[in-house]
Order: structure tokens, then C-alpha cells, then sequence
């Protein structure tokens, strides 16, 4: 069974720019989150999906951030315009049930990495 | 705020060597406290504890949870060279809420 899938794996981009990140969570699993890590900073939540819709946005940064997940199968995290604090690894994780947090079934994906110079 | 805090940061022994990793927290409507491995990129479970004083077992690794004090520790014993890896501490709130995470220890284990 194939883990949950991120896409790239690395980007460099220049302040200013677009960039949209992909998730593939691990098939049927409703829950889909999104996390991001800041260099020499914890692991951060930004966002929950039940299916398609957005569960909790409450870690969003601010507005130049959009996430979606139209028909409820991938998703995808765009920031616009892209800010020099907006570099680090964004990990997607997924699980087969909302209270999986709790208990080890929330599956993360190898994250990626941006680098906003 | 809530918050959790691992230490040491980072630590480097010997194979062979027994370690301790710590996990403080300070969560609303705690949950579960789960330790996650993360070697190369992907974070993978290891442990989940939702109760005080029940040591949870996994071959060498092992793991407590005390809810008074609020902290957690994950041992290592007989560490070897594929152990090296960032060990994250994190908390879940409520039924279905998000996870708090520490900023992990990086164990770093010398032949």
C-alpha cells in the first residue's frame, strides 16, 4: 500500500513567487493534514481536511496561504506570494479516522522542503 | 499557550550506551502523548501513552507517561548505530484536534 506522497520534494523559489505544494494521503483515509516545520522551530499544525472540507484552518499563517482538497482525494497548499519566513519543510499527513491524532494512525508523508530566497 | 519541550536537543553516545529522552508538557484538555522516529524525512510512530505509570515496550525502546508531573520519557537501551534519528514528543487534544509538537532530540549514535 503506497504511503502518503508529496510533491516536489524541494523547491527554491525567489520572494515574491508562487508555489504550490502537493499531498496524496494514503487511499480512503479522510483525515488529511497539513503541518510545517520552521528551521530550528517545532512542528507546526496548519490545517485538517474531513474529506474535502477544511475541519480546522486554526494554523494557517495568514492569507497568503490556501489549502484545498476538491473531491476529497489530493490536496493541494499554495502560498502567494511567497515570503522569506515561509521556508521550511511542510509535512502532509493523513489518517483513517479523526480521533487517529490521538492514537498513532496519522501517517506523514517524507514532507517538502521550501526555500524561499 | 500550549507547549511541549524535549531535551535534551540533541545527544550523541556510543553503541551500546543507554539513553533518556525527556518530554514536558503543558496542554488544555490533554489526550495522548505519542513519540514519533523521524530518521530521514518521514515521521513514524513509535509510542502512544494515555495513562500514568503504564511502561509501554517495543524491544529496546521504551516509554512512561506521568500525568502530575506532565512529562513523559523515552529509553533506548543497548543503542545502536540505527537509532540515529530526531526523536519527536507530541501531544493531542481533544477528540480529534491537532498535535502539539516538541522541537525533537537528535540522537546520534557513534560505533
Amino acid at each position: 500500500e503506497a504511503g502518503v506522497t508529496q510533491f516536489p520534494s524541494h523547491s527554491v523559489i525567489e520572494k515574491g513567487q508562487t508555489v504550490t505544494l502537493r499531498c496524496d494521503p494514503i487511499s480512503g483515509h479522510d483525515n488529511l493534514y497539513w503541518y510545517r516545520r520552521v528551521m530550528g522551530k517545532e512542528i507546526k499544525f496548519l490545517l485538517h481536511f474531513v474529506k474535502e472540507s477544511k475541519q480546522d484552518e486554526s494554523g494557517m499563517p495568514n492569507n497568503r496561504f490556501l489549502a484545498e482538497r476538491t473531491g476529497g482525494t489530493y490536496s493541494t497548499l499554495k502560498v502567494q506570494p511567497a515570503e522569506l519566513e515561509d521556508s521550511g519543510v511542510y509535512f502532509c499527513a493523513s489518517s483513517p479516522r479523526p480521533g487517529g491524532v490521538n492514537t498513532g494512525e496519522l501517517f506523514f508523508g517524507e514532507g517538502s522542503r521550501l526555500t524561499v530566497l | 499557550e500550549d507547549k511541549v519541550v524535549q531535551s535534551p536537543l540533541s545527544l550523541v553516545v556510543h553503541e551500546g550506551d543507554t539513553v533518556t529522552l525527556n518530554c514536558s508538557y503543558e496542554v488544555t484538555n490533554f489526550r495522548s502523548l505519542l513519540w514519533y522516529k523521524q530518521e530521514k524525512k518521514a515521521p513514524t510512530f513509535l509510542f502512544m501513552l494515555t495513562s500514568s505509570g503504564i511502561e509501554k515496550k517495543s524491544g529496546r525502546l521504551s516509554s512512561i507517561l506521568d500525568k502530575k508531573e506532565l512529562f513523559s520519557i523515552l529509553n533506548i537501551t543497548a543503542t545502536q548505530t540505527g537509532d540515529s534519528a530526531v526523536y519527536l514528543c507530541a501531544v493531542g487534544r481533544g477528540s480529534q484536534g491537532n498535535l502539539i509538537f516538541g522541537k525533537g532530540t537528535k540522537l546520534s549514535v557513534k560505533p
